[in-house]
């Protein structure tokens, strides 16, 4: 089974722009999830979803959206980037089911610098 | 709120020797959980995770690790740790009919030849 695939693995921005990750889960996998990593703060949930529907949402400003399309696969997108935007952008997902002990499988990454 | 703590940023290990990444959780209720590694510019890998049944818990690269539910501890071990082990490690935990998952700062494990 392919893994989780994120697109672009790379990214540069200036501050003020807007940036869209993109996240491809496991086949058949259903719920996907989306965490920031940084040095200072570690690993930070941003959101979940679970059939298209955001079912859990971390403490990140209204910057930071996110959506799921019908084939699983997900978008996450910051608005109006800020110099502490710049980070590990990790996808994850998990189970046909997402019970709470389904196992979460990332992505390789994408790295979002902004000048 | 679930919580997990990795006291130690950093253990160091000499090749051959075992090995412990030190985790432990407050939770209301049984926890789910999980240890996860992280190579240079790499996402996180699956190591073993603990839902119920026996407290050790054996996993991928040799690993294991015991589940203490008197400690609140999950920590992870190895009986003899490779130079390959050097990686960042992190503890995660999830509550019962929660969906959010919580992970610790990370251990960097460093093995010396």
């Amino acid at each position: 089974k392919a893994g989780v695939t994120q697109t672009p693995r790379y990214l540069i921005k200036t501050r003020g722009q807007q940036v869209t990750l993109s996240c491809s889960p496991i086949s058949g996998h259903r719920s996907v999830s989306w965490y920031q990593q940084t040095p200072g703060q570690g690993l930070q949930f941003l959101f979940e979803y679970f059939s298209e529907t955001q079912r859990n949402k971390g403490n990140f400003p209204g910057r930071f959206s996110g959506r799921q399309f019908s084939n699983s696969r997900s978008e996450m997108n910051v608005s109006t980037l800020e110099l502490g935007d710049s980070a590990l952008y990790l996808c994850a997902s998990r189970g046909t089911r997402a019970i709470f002990t389904d196992t979460q499988y990332f992505g390789p990454g994408t790295r979002l610098t902004v000048l | 709120a679930q919580s997990v703590a990795q006291p130690e940023d950093q253990v160091n290990v000499a090749e051959g020797n075992p090995l412990t990444v030190k985790c432990t959780y407050s939770v209301s209720g049984n926890p789910y959980l999980f240890w996860y590694v992280q190579y240079p510019n790499r996402g996180l890998q699956f190591l073993l995770k603990y839902i119920t049944g026996d407290n050790l818990v054996k996993g991928s690269y040799g690993f294991e690790a015991e589940f203490n539910k008197s400690q609140t501890s999950f920590h992870l071990k190895k009986p003899s740790a490779l130079v390959s082990d050097s990686a960042l490690y992190f503890c995660a935990v999830r509550e019962p009919n929660n969906n959010d998952m919580r992970f610790g700062a990370g251990t960097r494990l460093t093995v010396k030849p």
